[in-house]
């Protein structure tokens, strides 16, 4: 099955640097993977979505890459801020024929410090 | 325009008693999950619906896990009998059946079984 792997250590970085998180998978590669936003307390927000055949997606400050030869995308935060502060997931779909379903990472904590 | 709504967002109770968690989806929304998040296994896809159908209960733990989807507004998870082990926080998500399955979550019921 399926395996998503994200850094489980938490991502402490200075404001105004740029955070990188990892998602890394096995076995087949996506239609698209998603990255999410949650914060303590509440469920996880939608950021970003990259299809297969995108090696990179941009959004104001985050940019996500997708490379399917390393089974791996990255995701960047510039210029953090303090408010960055959050637990990342990364996932994916996993097509069933009945409809698609999303696998989710168990997440990376990024803090952003003063 | 109202998001996923979820009740009760916190519940404690006692090993044995029934449990019901309770959501309401994003109106026109078509597709339903239902997971589980904890600290050691991370987000989890219990049961998720299409047009009302279980499509996939494969993540549901036991016999004690039981979902339903009774029309297009509400679902119901619910279990009989809760044991400690089963604390967690259970989200649901709605989402629509056409394009990308970008997935919109509820807040969240935190269960605490003693």
């Amino acid at each position: 099955s399926q395996k998503i792997e994200q850094n489980s250590e938490a991502l402490n970085i200075q404001e105004g640097k740029t955070a990188t998180l990892t998602c890394n998978y096995t076995n087949y590669s996506p239609a698209y993977l998603q990255w999410y936003r949650q914060d303590p307390g509440r469920g996880p927000v939608f950021l970003l979505l990259i299809r297969e055949n995108e090696k990179e997606k941009r959004k104001e400050r985050l940019k996500v890459t997708f490379d399917t030869t390393l089974k791996q995308s990255l995701f960047h935060i510039t210029a953090s801020q303090p408010a960055d502060s959050a637990t990342y997931l990364c996932a994916l779909d996993l097509f069933t024929g009945g409809g698609n379903k999303l696998t989710f990472g168990t997440g990376t904590q990024l803090k952003v410090e003063l | 325009d109202a998001g996923v709504i979820q009740s009760p967002r916190h519940e404690v109770t006692e090993m044995g008693q029934e449990v019901t968690l309770r959501c309401k989806p994003i109106s026109g929304h078509n597709s339903l999950f239902w997971y589980r998040q904890t600290m050691m296994r991370g987000l989890e896809l219990l049961i998720y619906f299409n047009n009302n159908v279980p499509i996939d209960d494969s993540g549901m733990p036991e016999d004690r896990f039981s979902a339903k989807m009774p029309n297009a507004s509400f679902s119901t998870l619910k279990i009989q009998p809760s044991e400690p082990r089963d604390s967690a926080v259970y989200f649901c998500a709605s989402t629509t059946l056409t394009g990308v399955n970008t997935i919109y979550f509820g807040e969240g019921s935190w269960l605490t079984v003693v």
